[in-house]
């Protein structure tokens, strides 16, 4: 099964409110990665962890906050967003960050910033 | 850093012809290649992949070819269906991005195709 699942599908925020995005797979993956995604475009490379520890900041603003509770679950909290942060977030897994590991990614979490 | 460009950006085809997309990388340390196609709400799909030592690789209807000297890779899709119809997203890793030990995927622009029945 390489099925990675995100909750919740569309999530509808205020600038000043605090909302997280799950993400989950049980592939036994030790890479997992935040990307985002606006209306046709590629996925943007957010976050890397590696074993459960962060490998890799795109530079992305700190009103974006990752967490890696445990192998399998993989969370981006949001705070004080802005318009321009409506997008497809989406969560992907691969074996590991090493070479020529496919990612998978899970159905995204279509977020819109009022 | 890895730059990919991927033509047409958009493809139309009738039910039953073949449908190419091509992609060019500038970084000749890329070694793995995949496909993804994204259908309307949905995450990118793995349909086929290609690792730097092989030049082809076939699945059913689906095949990729890499020419490594000249840094493209292609996908080809036969006997569409409109099933087929999606953005597809050709991508390259760089085994070492930014100097690090971790392997970036790069993507393209994306292909959207349209299968008419």
């Amino acid at each position: 099964d390489t099925e990675v699942t995100q909750t919740p599908k569309h999530l509808v925020m205020g600038m000043t409110n605090k909302k997280s995005l799950k993400c989950e797979q049980h592939m036994g993956h030790r890479a997992m990665y935040w990307y985002k995604q606006k209306a046709k475009k590629p996925p943007e490379l957010m976050f890397v962890y590696s074993y459960e520890k962060l490998s890799i900041n795109e530079s992305v603003p700190s009103r974006f906050s990752p967490e890696c509770p445990n192998s399998s679950l993989l969370n981006l909290h949001l705070h004080a967003l802005q318009p321009e942060d409506s997008a497809l977030y989406l969560c992907a897994s691969s074996q590991d960050v090493s070479l020529q590991e496919t990612q998978y990614f899970g159905p995204g979490t279509r977020l819109l910033v009022l | 850093g890895e730059n990919v460009e991927q033509h047409p950006s958009t493809l139309s085809v009738q039910e039953g012809d073949s449908a190419v997309i091509k992609c060019t990388y500038s970084d000749s340390a890329s070694n793995y290649f995949p496909w993804y196609k994204q259908e309307l709400g949905k995450g990118p799909q793995l349909i086929i992949d290609i690792r730097s030592n092989v030049g082809e690789k076939k699945d059913q209807r689906i095949a990729v070819t890499l020419n490594k000297t000249a840094k493209h890779f292609s996908l080809h899709i036969t006997e569409t269906q409109p099933e087929d119809s999606a953005v597809y997203f050709c991508a390259a890793l760089d085994p070492n991005a930014g100097g690090t030990s971790y392997g970036k995927l790069t993507f393209g622009q994306g292909t959207i195709l349209t299968v008419h029945p």
